[in-house]
């Protein structure tokens, strides 16, 4: 069975970083691109950053170029994202999920979520 | 960025009945259209990717057509875990962008 669980998130001061992780079982890690997606609270789907399986191709929505990090470690089959400069506007249920195989940038498996808060 | 507008924001319907969602693009995304429902308090789910292609395990009841930049999910007879928020998403252009969703509520 595929399960992916989110850790990390919590409430920061703004300028503050968090780092999520994300631990992926239940499939060959290794062969698939990974991605984060967000919702802020009561509002609809944001997709921040997707990473190929070998690391080489990283992409991100332009809100956060530059201060978040997306990485991964396939021998852990964990993906994260490594968020500094937070903002307000970055708080959000942050989603770890995964390609499918067929697209590359289509989400088959997520997670439960986890919620990042950023408030003074 | 490419937006999409999906259309409209909330549907009110009762079981049984047949349901088109709408998604337009802002430019065309050629086929690299897909589909999610999200319930409360839930992960999305995909149900179409490619604009017709249905995830695996997705019931039959879900279909998807259209290219370019006008596109539909049809729920040919609603059961009552589908009322829920629907989402579309391109991939065909960085970034990725998902569009506002469409609530299908019960009536």
């Amino acid at each position: 069975e595929v399960q992916l669980v989110e850790s990390g998130g919590g409430l920061v001061q703004p300028g503050g970083s968090l780092r999520l992780s994300c631990v992926a079982s239940g499939f060959t890690f290794s062969s698939y691109w990974m991605t984060w997606v967000r919702q802020a609270p009561g509002k609809g789907l944001e997709w921040v950053a997707n990473i190929k399986p070998d690391e080489s191709e990283k992409y991100y929505v332009d809100s956060v170029k530059g201060r978040f990090t997306i990485s991964r470690d396939n021998a852990k089959n964990s993906v994260y994202l490594q968020m500094n400069s937070l903002r307000a506007e970055d708080t959000a249920v942050y989603f770890c999920a995964r390609s499918i195989a067929v697209t590359a940038n289509n989400f088959d498996y997520w997670g439960q979520g986890i919620l990042v808060s950023v408030s003074s | 960025e490419i937006v999409l507008t999906q259309s409209p924001a909330t549907l009110s319907l009762s079981p049984g009945e047949r349901v088109t969602l709408s998604c337009r693009a802002s430019q065309s995304v050629s086929g690299y259209l897909a589909w999610y429902q999200q319930r409360p308090g839930q992960a999305p789910r995909l149900l179409i990717y490619d604009a017709s292609n249905r995830a695996t395990g997705i019931p039959a009841r879900f279909s998807g057509s259209g290219s370019g930049t006008d596109f539909t999910l049809t729920i040919s007879s609603l059961e009552p875990e589908d009322f829920a928020v629907y989402y579309c998403q391109q991939r065909s252009k960085w970034p990725l962008t998902f569009g506002g969703g469409t609530k299908v509520e019960i009536k």
